[in-house]
């Protein structure tokens, strides 16, 4: 298998751009979730979904940003528009279920915003 | 709110040693417990995965405890390698909330010398 798929790799992009990261999950996983990396907070839940449904999206933190599943191979995450605050790596991950299950992480992708 | 806590921040140690990375959680109840590895500028390597009904778990030179009862989780890494210099994250997941999701610590990192 080749794992959780994400593109970009790295996005560098203006302020007020929109942008969007695409996710790949392993084939069968039925769990999705985004996560962001910064130094000063560290690994953070953005959202996750759940056989293609958002169950939790209490960590994104504004209207500006939004998450999609429009099938169980396929995930986006937009920032529009985006600010300089929202540099960043961000997460793909996945798993079989929700629960005691292992989660998988994608490669990420490094987001830059001038 | 779940915190995780990891020490030490960062660690160095000769080729050969063993060591204990040690993780703190403030709620008890979880589901279970994710050790990563994490290279610079790469993604998150699952290591090991414990549910919250076992006490370790094991895979090559690496074993990990949990003790839920006193919020506790140690990763043991024996006769330490130049390759296991990394970031290394530990993650629970909750139960109490419904949040199906992993907090993670701010990880240690480690670095082997040869």
């Amino acid at each position: 298998d080749a794992g959780v798929i994400q593109s970009p790799r790295h996005e560098v992009t203006e302020m007020g751009q929109e942008v969007t990261l695409r996710c790949k999950p392993i084939s069968g996983h039925n769990s999705l979730f985004w996560y962001r990396q910064t130094m000063m907070r560290g690994l953070e839940l953005l959202i996750y979904f759940n056989n293609n449904v958002p169950i939790d999206d209490s960590g994104m933190p504004e209207d500006r940003f939004s998450a999609k599943m429009p099938n169980a191979s396929f995930s986006t995450l937009k920032i529009q528009p985006s600010e300089p605050r929202d540099s960043a790596v961000y997460f793909c991950a996945s798993s079989l279920n929700l629960g005691n299950h292992e989660q998988y992480f994608g490669p990420g992708t490094r987001l830059t915003v001038t | 709110k779940q915190e995780v806590t990891q020490i030490p921040a960062a660690l160095s140690v000769p080729e050969g040693e063993n060591l204990v990375l040690n993780c703190s959680f403030t709620d008890s109840a979880i589901y279970n417990l994710q050790w990563f590895r994490q290279d610079p500028g790469k993604g998150l390597t699952s290591l090991l995965l414990i549910q919250s009904s076992q006490r370790e778990q094991t895979s090559g030179r690496l074993n990990a405890s949990l003790d839920k009862s006193s919020g506790r989780s140690t990763l043991y890494i024996a006769a330490s390698q130049p390759g296991d210099s990394a970031t290394y994250l530990c993650a629970v997941g909750e139960w109490d909330t419904g949040r199906r999701a992993l907090t993670f610590g701010s990880g240690t990192r480690l670095q082997v010398q040869p």
